[in-house]
């Protein structure tokens, strides 16, 4: 069964302060890993998507990066406006995707 | 603003009434689907629309009726709700009916049943 696990569940930085959200998944052939931001009580709001290991994709203060296990969405010198929360969903074979459970990011001024 | 369109934003409903959530995109994709999604929980995937014929059907309730006029469109029925259908829905469509591509999502209906 495919599996996708974000971590952290949550995460405070401060404005200026650079990290990384981690998607870990299991899938038996991966079709493509997608990345996308939610704002409450709006739909999520589509990043990138990544289709095999070592590929990266930028936008802005965004870097999103894949290995055969896992993808990072790295996030430099956040402004308190990429509080959101991300959201990772692999395509497995299964004609559908697989969410993960969201990191909930919260950028302080 | 998103360019998959939904609509009401919002419906306050008893679990009598009948009403129909309404979906639109014009981007010419030809894969539509219907989430529901809880407070802090991903989106759940409900109904799956390829080339106007329903392919994936994720065990939901009967008193959930989906229908896809035409490929730019999507509704979903509702009949007899139960307190705990109380959720957002989302819309969301994709080029292809496959799982390589970008899902992309509209804003949802907030549903609220009473």
């Amino acid at each position: 069964e495919d599996q996708v696990t974000q971590s952290p569940e949550a995460l405070r930085l401060q404005e200026g302060e650079s990290s990384s959200l981690n998607c870990s998944y299991t899938v038996s052939g991966l079709r493509g890993l997608f990345w996308y931001r939610q704002d409450p009580g709006k739909g999520p709001e589509f990043l990138f998507t990544l289709y095999s290991a070592g590929e990266e994709k930028e936008k802005e203060r965004l870097k999103a990066t894949l290995t055969k296990k896992e993808s990072f969405l790295h996030i430099t010198a956040p402004k308190p406006e990429d509080s959101a929360t991300y959201l990772c969903a692999v395509g497995g074979g299964a004609q559908k995707l697989v969410f993960g459970q969201g990191t909930r990011l919260t950028i302080n001024p | 603003d998103t360019e998959v369109t939904q609509t009401p934003k919002h419906l306050v409903m008893g679990m009598t009434n009948k009403k129909s959530l309404k979906c639109e995109q014009h981007m010419g994709h030809r894969a539509m689907y219907w989430y529901k999604q809880k407070a802090k929980k991903p989106p759940e995937l409900m109904f799956v629309y390829s080339y106007e014929k329903l392919s994936i059907n994720e065990s939901v309730p009967s008193r959930f009726s989906p229908e896809c006029p035409n490929s730019s469109l999507l509704n979903l029925h509702l009949h007899a709700l139960q307190p705990e259908d109380s959720a957002l829905y989302l819309c969301a469509s994709s080029r292809g009916g496959g799982d390589n591509q970008p899902q992309h999502f509209g804003d949802g209906t907030r549903l609220s049943i009473l």
